[in-house]
């Protein structure tokens, strides 16, 4: 079983829209909680990170994180067609420079005019 | 700034050829990564310099080697390419920047493809 969980999509939406995407996860070490964004045919960037449990908020993106429930989601509100592209969980268990960083498979989001 | 530069962007290789994928960053970053993704399994670790003159093994280091060449290079080699390498290769670069997290600086990748 994977550490890492995470719907491959694709999710289809209609513009303007809310995105949901989740992740769970069984490693219970887990603090850190990052959401990154890969456009087709390009590599991927950090979107936003959450620390422990909470909800984080930057403009139009939400992150959650439930660790009671081993459970962490991301949030789109008014969702463009520029929002198209693969959406990838990643966690860690501590602050980790040395890229100990765990991966979902990535969900891929479709935003249609 | 280039940010982290892969080379090349494609490539084919028959099974038992060998080649190396090249990478660099202009960001000054002390550690460094090398990633393949595949369909369905996400990005996975292959090898990691958390400064130059050290290397480590990651999740999936077997039939690859690395050579962190300076600061700024860090190079990922297949010495005998199997069909089973066929993927798309990423590296990346980090430094710590007082924020909680050490965020990852992706190239655009390598599409290596064995046959």
């Amino acid at each position: 079983q994977k550490e890492v969980e995470q719907d491959p999509g694709p999710l289809s939406v209609p513009e303007g829209a809310i995105v949901s995407l989740n992740c769970t996860y069984s490693n219970s070490a887990f603090q850190y909680f990052m959401w990154y964004r890969q456009y087709s045919r390009k590599g991927p960037e950090l979107l936003m990170y959450t620390y422990s449990s909470g909800n984080k908020e930057d403009g139009r993106f939400t992150a959650q994180v439930d660790k009671s429930s081993k459970y962490i989601s991301l949030f789109i509100r008014d969702s463009q067609p520029s929002d198209s592209a693969t959406y990838l969980c990643a966690m860690s268990p501590m602050r980790s420079v040395w890229g100990k960083l765990q991966f979902g498979a990535g969900t891929q989001v479709v935003v249609t005019p | 700034n280039a940010g982290v530069t892969q080379t090349p962007k494609f490539q084919v290789l028959k099974t038992g050829q060998s080649m190396t994928l090249q990478c660099a960053q202009d960001m000054n970053h002390n550690s460094m990564y090398w990633y393949r993704q595949d369909p369905g399994m996400g990005l996975r670790l292959i090898y990691y310099s958390a400064s130059e003159g050290t290397t480590d093994k990651g999740e999936v280091p077997n039939g690859y080697n690395v050579s962190r060449l300076n600061k700024r290079e860090f190079s990922l080699r297949l010495e005998s390419a199997a069909p089973s390498q066929t993927s798309v290769y990423f590296c990346a670069s980090s430094e710590w920047s007082g924020t909680p997290v050490y965020e990852q600086y992706f190239g655009p990748g390598t599409r290596l493809t064995v046959t």
